[in-house]
């Protein structure tokens, strides 16, 4: 069965700072990878999808890295803003789970001014 | 508004009473999805649609779930009997996309409190 961690579970960083998010899932035999930010009372905003013959992508200040082999994927956030103040999802899209996406628990991530 | 939108976004039952959820997909998107987001956790795959036909139930956690898309377009999750542990967030999702499922555009979600 697949299974998907995020670490760290909550973050809090000041405002400027780079950080990352880390992601791993068990099963290497996946299509693709994907970032959400998840807003209080909200539902999920996609920000980067890696296919799994791609090592990364990017989107302003977000890079999103995938190691498909040793089952990691990172989420780079430069130069923080509260604006980035949420949840952070990650989810994988495999061969044997079909086109449901399974998800990680999320790190929620405050940035403070 | 042309995003995916559910209703009621709030719904308290007490525990027994039978709920439904709607979900009103993108128009034209042919796959649908229901997940179940517990507090502090990340979505659950519930079931999945392509028009009116359902290809995969297999999150379902009981047979109180049951899950309806039956013209294609808008769908309906129905939650027998409930109990406290459904209490939860119920996202839906969308997709134009039959053969990848991708990408999933998703509603705000219904958030059900069982007392």
């Amino acid at each position: 069965k697949q299974e998907v961690t995020q670490i760290p579970a909550a973050l809090s960083v000041p405002e400027g700072e780079n950080l990352v998010l880390n992601c791993s899932f068990t099963d290497s035999a996946i299509y693709n990878l994907q970032w959400f930010r998840q807003d209080p009372g909200k539902g999920l905003t996609s920000l980067l999808l890696i296919q799994s013959s791609q090592r990364e992508q990017t989107s302003g200040r977000l890079n999103a890295s995938l190691d498909k082999s040793s089952g990691r994927s990172t989420l780079y956030i430069a130069a923080s803003q509260p604006g980035d103040s949420a949840t952070y999802l990650c989810a994988v899209r495999g061969g044997r789970y079909g086109n449901k996406l399974v998800f990680g628990a999320g790190t929620i991530l405050r940035v403070k001014s | 508004g042309a995003g995916v939108s559910q209703s009621p976004r709030y719904k308290v039952a007490k525990r027994g009473q039978d709920v439904a959820l709607r979900c009103d997909p993108i128009s034209g998107h042919v796959s649908l999805f229901w997940y179940q987001q517990a507090l502090g956790q990340g979505p659950e795959f519930l079931t999945y649609f392509q028009n009116e036909a359902q290809l995969d139930k297999s999150g379902l956690p009981s047979d109180r779930f049951f899950a309806e898309r039956p013209e294609g377009s808008v769908s309906t999750l129905k939650i027998q009997r409930t109990q406290q542990e459904d209490s939860a967030v119920y996202l839906c999702a969308s997709s134009p996309d039959r053969v990848t499922g991708q990408p999933q555009h998703f509603g705000d979600g219904t958030r059900l409190s069982i007392l």
